[in-house]
């Protein structure tokens, strides 16, 4: 059963980096794609990235320039960092895998996101 | 980005009877060439993250109990619950992922009436 789980500070100051890793339990991490997904109450669901253990990243533009995810293998966990954050970064982040290709049809495209972490609360604040 | 809007915003309705949910995209999220539409749709409870309920519009996951269904094409989706059991209360959201970045829809809230 693949289990996943955030962590790190619930408290992050203004103009400091959020930084929050997920560990990654039944599976290998070298296996998949991992999503970071963040939710506020402004502004719902929003995707944040995505990594390979290879170094291949894609991230939402409208974070771009304030983003970074990496994976450590020989933890199978991966991270989060979120530079120059303001009180708009408050959210429950997520951590989640991309959805498995069981029609061996998908031609890299599920792009759905299962299973996910129960989420860490990040709050913005000095 | 391709923006989802999800109607109603919140949707009562007793046990045992239909609950109806539509989610639109402003563009069409189906890829011709597979004639596969590339959106999801998740299930949220109160303090847990949310569950993957269907993909490619319609595939449902596995454990998903088939009251749930999931269907439409092109702009427009319909999630529908056949017979509302108090264990369904919940968020749902639709999730496209047919270009970057990957939206979601704002969620409807399903309850009991």
């Amino acid at each position: 059963q693949v289990q996943l789980q955030e962590s790190g500070p619930g408290l992050v100051k203004p103009s400091e980096t959020l930084s929050l890793t997920c560990t990654v339990s039944g599976v290998s991490i070298s296996s998949h794609y991992w999503n970071w997904i963040r939710q506020s109450p402004g502004k719902g669901l929003e995707w944040i990235g995505y990594v390979y253990y290879t170094g291949i990243t894609k991230y939402n533009p409208s974070l771009k320039s304030r983003v970074t995810m990496s994976v450590d293998t020989s933890k199978n966990q991966f991270s989060l960092k979120l530079t120059s954050v303001t009180a708009a970064d408050t959210a429950v982040y997520f951590c989640a895998r991309r959805g498995l290709c069981t029609d061996g049809n998908c031609q890299g495209y599920n792009n759905w996101f299962d299973p996910w972490g129960q989420g860490t609360l990040v709050t913005v604040s000095s | 980005d391709i923006v989802l809007t999800q109607s109603p915003d919140f949707l009562a309705v007793s046990l045992g009877e239909r609950a109806t949910i539509s989610c639109k995209s402003n563009q069409s999220v189906l890829f011709t060439s597979n004639n596969k539409n590339y959106l999801a749709w998740y299930q949220q409870k109160p303090g847990q993250p949310p569950k993957l309920l269907f993909y490619w519009a319609s595939t449902r996951e596995s454990g998903v109990p088939d009251r749930f269904s999931g269907s439409g094409s092109g702009t427009d989706f319909t999630l529908t619950i056949s017979s509302l059991q108090a264990e369904d209360v919940a968020v749902y959201s639709c999730q496209q992922y047919f270009n970057l970045p990957f939206t979601f829809g704002p969620g409807t809230k399903v309850d009991l009436k």
